[in-house]
């Protein structure tokens, strides 16, 4: 079974731009939960999707939004990026409905200039 | 809130050296604790689990045991090879952040041969 995947591997983006993330699941599950890791924060949760619904969320600004297809894979947004922003986005799956088991796919590298 | 501590690293054993990397979590209600390992530039691999008191998860000749009178699941392996040389983080889930994994801060192992 493949694991999930996430495009682009790697982007560079300037200050003040938009970016757009995508995560493919792995096939059969529903949820998916993206994650920001920093070498200052590590490893903080933003939201988590489920059925096309935002089932949890974390403490990040509105900037940062997400969707769900009817596929189940995920899309994550950052409006008006800031150097801050520079980090490596996680995305996570799990399989049943409240699945606290979640496999992570290898991340896009964000670089903000 | 619900959180994680875990040892600092780095850690720098030689190989089949006994390893230990302590963790230590604060949490409402009943958790799920889990050891995840993160090789250089790669996302997060679930190592083992544990999703009730007393519950050992091993893999790849890891182990954890939930210990819920001292709110621990320390990592342990009985001989380290370089392979293993990644960062480990220990986390939670289930709590009060309910789907939302929490992890502590990630140790860093080097094993040398």
């Amino acid at each position: 079974k493949a694991g999930v995947t996430q495009t682009p591997r790697y982007l560079i983006k300037t200050r003040g731009q938009q970016v757009t993330l995508s995560c493919s699941p792995i096939s059969g599950h529903r949820s998916v939960s993206w994650y920001q890791q920093t070498p200052g924060q590590g490893l903080q949760f933003l939201f988590e999707y489920f059925s096309e619904t935002q089932r949890n969320k974390g403490n990040f600004p509105g900037r940062f939004s997400g969707r769900q297809f009817s596929n189940s894979r995920s899309e994550m947004n950052v409006s008006t990026l800031e150097l801050g922003d520079s980090a490596l986005y996680l995305c996570a799956s799990s399989g049943t409905d409240f699945s606290y088991e979640q496999y992570f796919g290898p991340g896009t590298r964000l670089t903000v200039t | 809130g619900d959180s994680v501590t875990q040892m600092e690293g780095p850690v720098t054993l030689s190989e089949e050296a006994f390893l230990t990397i302590n963790c230590t979590y604060t949490a409402t209600g009943y958790p799920s604790l889990f050891w995840y390992v993160q090789y250089p530039g790669e996302g997060l691999q679930l190592l083992l689990k544990a999703t009730k008191a007393d519950d050992k998860g091993s893999n790849k000749g890891f182990e954890a045991t939930y210990r819920k009178e001292t709110t621990s699941f320390h990592l342990e392996k009985g001989s380290v090879q370089v392979s293993d040389s990644a960062v480990y983080f220990c986390a939670l889930s289930g709590a009060q952040a309910g789907t939302a994994l929490i992890f502590g801060k990630g140790t860093t192992l080097s094993v040398s041969s």
